[in-house]
């Protein structure tokens, strides 16, 4: 199966700092039809994981412009920009290029 | 618009089968496959398996020999049903649509006698 390795494990950010998180697989996650399968979750307190970004840099609906992904091969980023309180809570990566599908182990991020 | 949401029981005794019971409104099932993840209190995620939009599945394979997966389509339900319980079995359980876009609310299993 495919590992994915997410750094850090925790992120101690100030409101309206920048945060980096990477998602590191143990295998290229380019499908054989070119595509990219590298997705971002937010999972709030008490909620279900909430698509932030799917097949690398493609924003969901709804997300704004703070979110933006990047990364190509086996190395992924995602940078929150701005960080307000509401983006508290656990991110983790999700590739679905390979079967079985698995996540990375999150990351928490926290105000400082 | 697009929704999922879990339903079944919130403790199962040990050794005995839990059946899970997803319903889904806003798109069809003979569309769209239907995953089901699960996270233990404050772990991470894990994948269990998938119901196809042609109704064909696939199963993690350390759950593979307890699992099963099947739908109604008639009634937009996708149930899962689990056997052999055991207290690591003791977790939040998630449907998901195909792309893993759309999240049920999830519902808490305990697996206690």
């Amino acid at each position: 199966d495919v590992v994915l390795t997410q750094t850090p494990v925790s992120l101690l950010i100030s409101l309206g700092g920048q945060a980096s998180i990477s998602c590191r697989s143990s295998q290229s996650l380019v499908h054989s039809n070119g595509n990219t399968y590298l997705h971002w979750y937010l999972q709030k307190p008490g909620q279900s994981p909430q698509l932030l970004i799917y097949q690398v840099s493609n924003r969901f609906s709804g997300i704004p412009d703070r979110f933006s992904g990047s990364g190509s091969g086996t190395d992924f980023t995602l940078k929150i920009s701005r960080v307000e309180p509401e983006d508290l809570g656990v991110y983790y990566c999700l590739q679905r290029t390979h079967n079985p599908p698995t996540f990375g182990g999150g990351t928490k991020l926290e105000l400082k | 618009q697009v929704q999922l949401k879990e339903s079944g029981p919130g403790l199962v005794q040990p050794s005995e089968t839990l059946s899970l019971t997803c319903t889904v409104s806003g798109f069809s099932l003979t569309s769209n496959s239907v995953h089901w993840v699960r996270q233990p209190p404050g772990k991470g995620l894990e994948w269990m398996g998938i119901i196809r939009s042609g109704g064909s599945t696939d199963y993690n394979s350390a759950l593979k020999s307890r699992l099963s997966i099947s739908r109604d389509t008639s009634k937009s339900q996708v149930f899962l049903k689990m056997n052999s319980l055991q207290t690591e079995d003791t977790a939040i359980y998630y449907c998901t649509r195909s792309g893993f876009d759309y999240w049920g609310q999830g519902v808490m299993v305990t697996v206690s006698s």
